[in-house]
């Protein structure tokens, strides 16, 4: 059963580019999340996608937008990118209602380099 | 969601108890305590959680005192695998999918 995967792995871009990155969700979830987590800081919260909508936001701009695919994988785009946007994405996926334990399922993330 | 506070480091020979505290004072009866730890270049893993009562799976086990102000995640018997970065986060709900994460722990098992 494979986890939640994520591509690229690593990322090099220049400022002023725009950037996609995508994720699958672990089999049976239907929910994904993604967080920016930058040198030495604890993950962050970007924003939250179900049924295809965007539920939650975090305090990102609006450069940073995502899409949720009918298959439940996401992709998350940047655009017009900043130094600051140097950092690890992580893509994690749930089951938004039932049973379980409310765990996320963290994939191994995308290293995005802005130079 | 209620703010946690860690230390930010320790050390724990291998083969012994890691003993990881946190605090968080202003936690709400409705919220539960969640512990993710994130090895080095690796996307963060679930640990445990729990809400009042002590839990204890097949990783680690989760203490929470009595009034619920901060609570111990204990790995009874660290090896250098369990070297990473550990996350305590309390949340209003298992349902409510965003984690705020803070600093973490950052436990280094010694041989």
């Amino acid at each position: 059963d494979a986890g939640v995967t994520q591509s690229p792995t690593h990322l090099i871009k220049t400022r002023g580019q725009q950037v996609t990155l995508r994720c699958s969700p672990k089999s049976g979830h239907d929910t994904v999340s993604w967080y920016q987590q930058a040198l030495g800081q604890g993950p962050q919260f970007i924003f939250q996608y179900y049924e295809e909508e965007e539920r939650q936001r975090g305090n990102f701009p609006d450069r940073f937008s995502g899409h949720q695919f009918p298959n439940y994988s996401s992709e998350l785009n940047v655009n017009a990118l900043l130094l600051g946007d140097s950092a690890l994405y992580l893509c994690a996926s749930s089951i938004q209602e039932g049973s379980g334990t409310g765990e996320l399922f963290f994939g191994e993330g995308s290293r995005l380099t802005v130079l | 969601d209620a703010k946690t506070t860690q230390p930010p480091s320790m050390d724990c020979a291998e083969g012994r108890a890691a003993n990881l505290p946190c605090n968080h004072s202003t936690i709400s009866g409705n919220e539960y305590v969640y512990w993710y730890r994130q090895i080095h270049s690796q996307g963060p893993q679930y640990i445990i959680h729990g809400l009042k009562n002590n839990e204890t799976n097949e990783m680690a086990s989760l203490i929470i005192t009595e009034d619920r102000k901060s609570s111990t995640l204990i790995l009874p018997h660290a090896t250098l695998r369990d070297t990473a970065v550990y996350y305590c986060i309390v949340r209003v709900n298992w349902s409510a999918r965003q984690l705020t994460f803070g600093s973490g722990t950052q436990l280094t098992v010694l041989p």
